[in-house]
């Protein structure tokens, strides 16, 4: 089974300062694939990147960053110079290839960023 | 494209009626997949399909709730009878396996029912 973790549900950043939001993950599965993505309060999901199981490097787009860590599986999202319009819910998810495209989300971090 | 297409954006509804919620995936897309979203559960994945096939409906609550895909670019969930339990967002996504799944799932706007 695939289980997805965020043991933050809420964090709190200055505006201009960098944040990362954590996500741990389960699976047996040696192929998968990380996403995160971003529910603003208007409501709808906003997919932000993805990281595959056998890439080499750290995605990243644009002011966001996945800091990798396939021993520890973890894929912690890294939001830099922060934005007002940043505050919001981030969801982290998986899928993975045994799974065929069962897709799991985590249980979401809410993120305010201060003026 | 115009992205994956939900309907009704808002539904209320009074306990025990029949409520259908609607999704047309984006053309192409052969994986269609329901979820529910709540305050108290998150995010849950209710069932998928590809090619138009149910592959996993393990999530789906109970037999109140039945989804159909009747074709690659339409697909139904509906709950009968409706309970205030089902107050809830659901969402619709599709994606293209195999394909850059490095874009991601794409979500609809999500239906917001309340059952009263």
């Amino acid at each position: 089974a695939q289980k997805i973790t965020q043991t933050q549900p809420g964090m709190f950043v200055q505006e201009k300062e960098a944040v990362t939001l954590d996500c741990t993950y389960d699976t047996s599965d040696p192929s998968y694939g990380l996403f995160w993505y971003k529910q603003p309060s208007s409501g709808e999901m906003i997919f932000l990147i993805y990281q595959g199981s056998y890439d080499q490097q750290n995605a990243t787009e644009g002011r966001y960053s996945l800091n990798f860590q396939k021993a520890r599986k973890s894929a912690n999202l890294v939001i830099s110079a922060s934005q007002l319009g940043d505050s919001a819910m981030y969801f982290c998810a998986m899928s993975a290839d045994n799974y065929g495209q069962n897709f799991v989300f985590g249980p979401g971090t809410r993120l305010s960023v201060l003026p | 494209d115009a992205g994956v297409i939900q309907s009704p954006r808002h539904e209320v509804t009074e306990m025990g009626q029949e409520v259908t919620l609607r999704c047309k995936p984006i053309s192409g897309h052969d994986y269609l997949f329901w979820y529910r979203q709540t305050m108290m559960r998150g995010l849950e994945l209710l069932i998928y399909f590809n090619n138009n096939v149910p592959i996993d409906d393990s999530g789906m609550p109970e037999d109140r709730f039945s989804a159909k895909m009747p074709n690659a670019s339409f697909s139904t969930l509906k709950i009968q009878p409706s309970e205030p339990r089902d107050s809830a967002v659901y969402f619709c996504a599709s994606s293209l396996w195999g394909r850059d799944r490095a874009s991601g799932y794409t979500f609809g706007s999500g239906t917001r029912l309340t059952v009263v």
